[in-house]
Formats: structure tokens, sequence, C-alpha cells
């Protein structure tokens, strides 16, 4: 158990809707990262936040959004979905920051189960 | 923005025999360099990493070595057990700490009884 919770596991809907993945990051973890992982494809960054405020983007779409709330917690919000938005979408998350923090190693980054979203 | 590029993308070799996946990488800012392993439908998981002041690492049966100089990384895995197949991917970022991974494409390793 990596420590970081992601909900829902599994989310099947349909063509133009919208949803929402959120990701619980481990205790103390201060930054947030989201993956997008389609079919035999690799972990293409979509954006991170570190404590609140977006520290880096990737190839997120403008249809995509997301936030990290004052509990650290995290949501992904997908919209006007198209079947090609089906994929594993996982959640990281890190100490955050630079340099050693309480001990613990940064750098490493702690991944959840993943959400796995299909749309039909 | 950093690319990381990894070969092979699928690797078979027999049991007890060494496996070695290659990446490189881009952008020479980047200086910590771990390798995540990922079991069908589960999670990446860290096996091992590398920061740019440290040629190579062991860890029982895996290494890793790093060439700054091509920007190269590398993973090898000696006397290869069924339960190491899985897709195994390198990444890179800078300063090693707070920054996002940059992926490679991924390898499919299959150990072979």
């Amino acid at each position: 158990d990596s420590g970081v919770t992601q909900t829902p596991k599994h989310l099947i809907t349909a063509t133009g809707q919208r949803v929402t993945l959120r990701c619980s990051p481990r205790s103390g973890d201060l930054s947030v990262y989201w993956y997008q992982q389609s079919l035999d494809q690799g972990l293409q960054f979509l954006i991170q936040y570190y404590n609140g405020e977006e520290r880096a983007k990737g190839n997120i779409l403008e249809r995509f959004s997301a936030q990290q709330f004052p509990d650290l917690h995290s949501e992904l919000n997908l919209s006007s979905l198209e079947l090609g938005d089906s994929a594993l979408y996982f959640c990281a998350s890190s100490v955050g920051g630079t340099g050693l923090a309480g001990g613990r190693a940064t750098g490493e980054l702690f991944f959840g189960e993943g959400s796995r979203l299909t749309v039909l | 923005g950093e690319n990381v590029e990894q070969h092979p993308s699928t690797l078979s070799v027999q049991e007890g025999d060494s496996a070695v996946i290659k990446c490189t990488y881009s952008d020479s800012a980047s200086n910590y360099f771990p390798w995540y392993k990922q079991e069908l439908g589960k999670r990446p998981q860290l096996i091992i990493d590398i920061r740019s002041n440290v040629g190579e690492k062991k860890d029982q049966r895996i290494a890793v070595t790093l060439n700054k100089t091509a920007k190269h990384f590398s993973l090898h895995i000696t006397e290869t057990q069924p339960e190491d197949s899985a897709v195994y991917f390198c990444a890179a970022s800078m300063k090693g700490g707070g920054n996002k991974l940059t992926f490679g494409t991924g390898t499919q390793l299959k150990v072979e009884l």
C-alpha cells in the first residue's frame, strides 16, 4: 500500500459526459501529480500541484482541469469526454520541495492504484 | 521540456539470464533518474533510483548506471526470475525533489522458464 488513495477505481460513462477523479496523497506529502496511461502507452504527465498551487503543466487537454484543496487532496475533472479519453489515470504524491524533509528522501513518487475510465 | 527515450520496447530473456534496458534524456539539467516497475493492472513502483552525482548504484540483483556526458542511463537485472516479468519505466527529473518525472515509453520484460 503506497498510502495514496484514488477513487473511484473504475468508472464507465458516455461520450460528452463529465467525471471527477479524486486523490488523497500520503500523509505529509505536499505535491500531487496526475498521469494518464492509455492502453499500451506510457505514463503521460498531466499536471502537478504543490501545497495548493499549480506547479507544472504537461499535456493536459483544455477539457481537463484539476485542483488541490487546503487539505491537500486533489481532484481531476474531465469534461466533454471522448472515446480517446479512456485510460488509467494515476495520481502520485511526493514530499515536494527540495532537499530532505524530516529524513524522508525527496524525488520518489508514490502512485495510487489508479482510476480506470472507460468512455463508451 | 525533458524528453526520455527508452529501448527496447519489449525484451524476452530466459530465466537466469541478464536483462538490460537503456534510456536517454535530453535535458542536461536533469539530475534524478528513477526506475519504476509496473506489473499488469498494478500501480508503478520505484525499484531503484540514481542521482547525477553517482555513476552506478546496486541493490541486490538490480543495478543502474548513469553516463551524464552521454545523457544515458541503464537498468541491469541479473539472474532474472519469472517474477521480474513486468513493464519497466525509466524517468528523469530536475532537482530530484518536488519536480515532475518525465517517463520513458516503457519496456515489457518477459522472463521465460
